[in-house]
């Protein structure tokens, strides 16, 4: 299995362009899951999908975040427009249903400047 | 108070100590729990489940008290590739709202 997908490693972008980040999760998960982590705020959930439906997205900090699943394979998590503080490492993690031990892919690392 | 919570460390320990994190919790109805391990610039990984009953795998022993809520690592023998950060996980009914803690920073020196 090759794990936990994630596209592209790096990004560097200008604030106030739009930013797509991809994921894969590993086949027969059906839990997904997008984290930001930085030094300051360490991991912060900001959505999951179960079934390929968002169950809770409270942790996505504002309206210019938004996340899909169109199906089991592949999800997107999109910033429009992109600010400096939107720079971290952005981790996409799936999980077989009903378990909480999670793969992570090996993250997107964004910087905004 | 935050709903996991880790002493931030950094541990400095030699090769061959003995080392242990605690890690406590704050909602009781929280149902599974893991230990998770991430390296520099890199994802976390699962390191292992932790049990009611404790569990062990190899030098690493893992303990959960449900009673006082916290959960703990034990490393034996250290070795200098178990230098990372160790995140103490939390999970909530049915698996889906998972907690990570901040990570406790765990150096070994030759």
């Amino acid at each position: 299995d090759a794990g936990v997908i994630q596209s592209p490693r790096h990004e560097v972008t200008e604030m106030g362009q739009e930013v797509t980040l991809r994921c894969k999760p590993i086949s027969g998960h059906n839990s997904l899951f997008w984290y930001r982590q930085t030094m300051m705020r360490g991991l912060e959930l900001l959505i999951y999908f179960n079934n390929n439906v968002p169950i809770d997205d409270s942790g996505m900090p504002e309206d210019r975040f938004s996340a899909k699943m169109p199906n089991a394979s592949f999800s997107t998590l999109k910033i429009q427009p992109s600010e400096p503080r939107d720079s971290a490492v952005y981790f996409c993690a799936s999980s077989p249903r009903d378990r909480g031990g999670y793969t992570f892919g090996s993250g997107t690392r964004l910087t905004v400047v | 108070r935050k709903e996991v919570e880790q002493d931030p460390g950094p541990f400095n320990v030699p090769e061959g100590a003995t080392v242990a994190f605690n890690c406590t919790y704050s909602n009781s109805a929280s149902q599974s729990f893991f230990w998770y391990r991430q390296d520099c610039r890199k994802e976390p990984k699962l390191l292992m489940s932790v049990y009611s009953s404790g569990n062990e795998d190899g030098r690493f022993t893992a303990q959960l008290n449900r009673a006082s809520q916290y959960i703990s690592l034990l490393i034996r023998d250290s070795k200098l590739s178990d230098s990372a950060t160790y995140l103490c996980v939390v999970n909530q009914a049915g698996g889906f709202k998972t907690i990570f803690g901040a990570g406790t920073r765990l150096f070994v020196k030759a």
